[in-house]
């Protein structure tokens, strides 16, 4: 079974802190990683994808990819309320035969104090 | 990246009957897919639908519960049959598309509400 796992949170930033949203995955031969944004009653937004090991930045979001750890994380600096949402890390495992699914964890709820 | 729409956006129905759920998507896309969301938790993918073929469905989902057409490139229809309670939940579906490989771009959803 093919898992990505995340901290439920939630997780709490004060108005402009960095807030850090991790997440590990259990395929080691995986190549794509997506973070999406899910705002309460609404459908998931996706953000950033990474595919190489390192950074990968976006305005205030900066992705980073460790394949050897099997471990993705998203950055949002000068956090604004208006980023208090659940954050969805997605990871495309093969599963099996060639056929390629897109694997949700369970999400972090982030809440952005003023 | 592609604009989807669904069909109902949401729904109240009875137990024992059936309920179909449309996409539309505003250009052609090979893949589509259907996914469920259960209160508080995350997604999980029910079928994946390429036009021309049999839909491909994952473990624990099977075709008479969640019938699945694709008639053509721009547009699917997911099925929830004999509708229990347990089935309550929000449809979504997806697109590949973008600027990378394998992204997948979410419509606005179905919230089914089964008494």
């Amino acid at each position: 079974q093919k898992e990505v796992e995340q901290n439920s949170g939630p997780l709490s930033v004060p108005e402009g802190a960095i807030a850090s949203l991790n997440c590990t995955y259990s395929d080691r031969g995986s190549q794509s990683f997506f973070w999406y944004r899910q705002y309460s009653g609404k459908s998931p937004e996706l953000i950033m994808f990474i595919y190489s090991n390192g950074d990968k930045e976006d305005g205030r979001f900066t992705a980073q990819l460790n394949k050897a750890s099997q471990y993705v994380s998203l950055l949002i600096r000068d956090s604004q309320p208006s980023d208090s949402a659940t954050y969805l890390c997605a990871v495309y495992f093969d599963s099996g035969g060639s056929n390629y699914k897109l694997t949700f964890g369970k999400g972090t709820l982030l809440t952005v104090n003023p | 990246s592609a604009v989807i729409s669904q069909k109902p956006s949401r729904d109240i129905c009875q137990r024992g009957t059936s309920l179909t759920i449309q996409c539309q998507v505003d250009s052609q896309v090979t893949m589509m897919f259907w996914y469920r969301q259960q209160p508080g938790q995350s997604l999980t993918l029910i079928a994946t639908a390429n036009q021309g073929s049999e839909a491909t469905y994952e473990s624990g989902f099977v075709i008479d519960k969640f019938p699945i057409s694709r008639p053509n490139l721009t547009f699917s229809t997911l099925t929830v049959s004999n509708m229990s309670p347990e089935d309550s939940s929000i449809y979504l579906c997806s697109v590949e598309g973008g600027q990378g490989l394998y992204e997948q771009y979410f419509g606005p959803g179905t919230r089914l509400t089964v008494t």
